[in-house]
């Protein structure tokens, strides 16, 4: 069965420190992948995707993530946390055929909080 | 401003009283979804469309209903709301093609008692 998995439920990071919200995922083929940022009471916004070519990809608000085929994850991370990046974050991998083509699997989710 | 709106934003509900949960993209995007997001699960998908008249069900579709009868709208219909259907749920869409974002709604949580 495919699945993505955060294996943290809440990662937390000082102001200023680096950041890294860990993702591996379990789907055949070679899937597209992606991260989205949920704020509270807000609806999920997307972050970045991979699709192919360099393993580093860079997003949103100075997010980027790491593509690591061998050890199928997908790690995001930033060099310098904000305390305005406190939320939720989602790993989600898509096929890239079959009869689901669209489908977006997520993860749990990871709790991101940034301490002053 | 490309969007896709969700309504309503907040719903408290009977057990046993039909509701429908309204959503609509401007994007012009074939494809659109239906996901609850409840604590430790994340997000579950509950019905998709690939395009007007083709829906099929995701991982959690018992106790909904969906239609796409135009290409922007795409209602998520409680026939019968029970309590266990109490969560938070998300609208998306994204254009044909895997490798595209998806885009979601505000949200709309709802509270079955």
């Amino acid at each position: 069965a495919q699945s993505v998995a955060q294996p943290e439920d809440q990662v937390n990071v000082a102001e200023g420190n680096p950041l890294t919200v860990k993702c591996t995922y379990s789907v055949s083929g070679n899937p597209y992948l992606f991260w989205y940022v949920q704020y509270p009471n807000r609806g999920l916004q997307f972050l970045l995707k991979y699709i192919t070519g360099d393993n580093l990809v860079k997003g949103s608000y100075g997010f980027e993530a790491e593509f690591n085929k061998s050890q199928t994850s997908f790690h995001l991370k930033k060099p310098s946390a904000l305390v305005s990046d406190s939320a939720l974050y989602f790993c989600a991998v898509r096929a890239r055929s079959g009869g689901s083509q669209g489908n977006l699997i997520f993860g749990k989710g990871t709790k991101l909080s940034v301490k002053p | 401003e490309a969007q896709v709106t969700q309504n309503p934003r907040y719903l408290i509900t009977v057990t046993g009283k039909k509701l429908t949960v309204t959503c609509s993209q401007n994007m012009n995007h074939e494809y659109m979804s239906w996901y609850r997001q409840d604590p430790g699960l994340g997000l579950r998908q509950i019905y998709y469309s690939m395009n007007v008249e083709v829906t099929d069900k995701g991982d959690v579709p018992e106790g909904y209903k969906v239609s796409r009868k135009e290409k922007r709208n795409f209602p998520l219909i409680l026939e019968s709301p029970s309590p266990n259907q109490t969560s938070l749920y998300f609208c998306a869409s994204s254009p044909r093609g895997s490798a595209t974002e998806a885009f979601f709604g505000q949200g709309t949580r709802l509270t079955v008692v």
